[in-house]
């Protein structure tokens, strides 16, 4: 059984470009995080979503961050107009329907975005 | 305002040792609280998850507590050895933010031989 897959591992972007970074949940999981980790610091939570709906988006942006997960294919962390304030790690995470909120939460290799 | 706050130095122990790792909080309900490891360059693994109203878990070399009065969280790894080294995240969970963890910063570990 894969785990959490992401890709790209590695991203480089000018700022004004735009970044998709992907993550395909473990198999059976339905839950999907997005966190990003700023160096010297904490994982920092960004979005929560499960299959078409957006569960928690308050700690993303309200501007040019968007995220998504379409019923088929995988989940989609949108950064429009890249800032260098957007250079870190972005890990993606997911867990099983069952269990509610007390599920561990699997994690990604994570990509990191360097914008120049 | 909130915080979650963990050894705020690295910490370096001799093979052989138990590590204790702490992890205090400050205006947070946790309804759970998990520990992670991370090794440069990946994603946190999940150690153990414990519950609002347990003490203690277990799980081969690894012991965790939760002390909800003193806002704490200890977590242990007995008989340390080298490829304990890593960095471990003391992450909470709430009953009103499901899903939704809230991590600390990290303890770096290092265990020599």
């Amino acid at each position: 059984n894969a785990g959490v897959m992401q890709n790209p591992r590695h991203l480089v972007r000018r700022r004004g470009q735009e970044a998709r970074l992907r993550c395909s949940p473990m198999k059976g999981h339905s839950h999907v995080y997005w966190y990003r980790q700023l160096p010297e610091e904490g994982l920092k939570f960004m979005v929560y979503l499960q299959k078409e709906n957006i569960i928690d988006e308050s700690g993303m942006p309200k501007e040019r961050f968007s995220a998504e997960f379409p019923k088929e294919g995988p989940s989609i962390l949108r950064i429009q107009q890249v800032v260098r304030g957007d250079s870190a790690a972005y890990f993606c995470a997911s867990s099983p329907p069952a269990g509610g909120s007390y599920n561990e939460q699997f994690f990604g290799p994570g990509t990191r975005l360097t914008v120049l | 305002s909130q915080k979650i706050e963990q050894n705020s130095e690295a910490l370096n122990i001799q093979e052989g040792k138990t590590a204790t790792l702490t992890c205090n909080y400050t205006n947070y309900s946790p309804a759970y609280l998990q520990w992670y490891r991370q090794d440069p360059g990946r994603g946190p693994v999940f150690l153990l998850l414990i519950r609002e109203n347990e003490k203690e878990k277990r799980k081969e070399r690894l012991k965790v507590t939760f002390d909800t009065t003193l806002k704490q969280s200890l977590f242990h790894i007995t008989a340390s050895q080298p490829a304990d080294s890593a960095t471990y995240l003391c992450a909470l969970g709430t009953g009103s933010t499901l899903g939704r963890l809230y991590f600390g910063r990290g303890t770096q570990l290092t265990v020599w031989p």
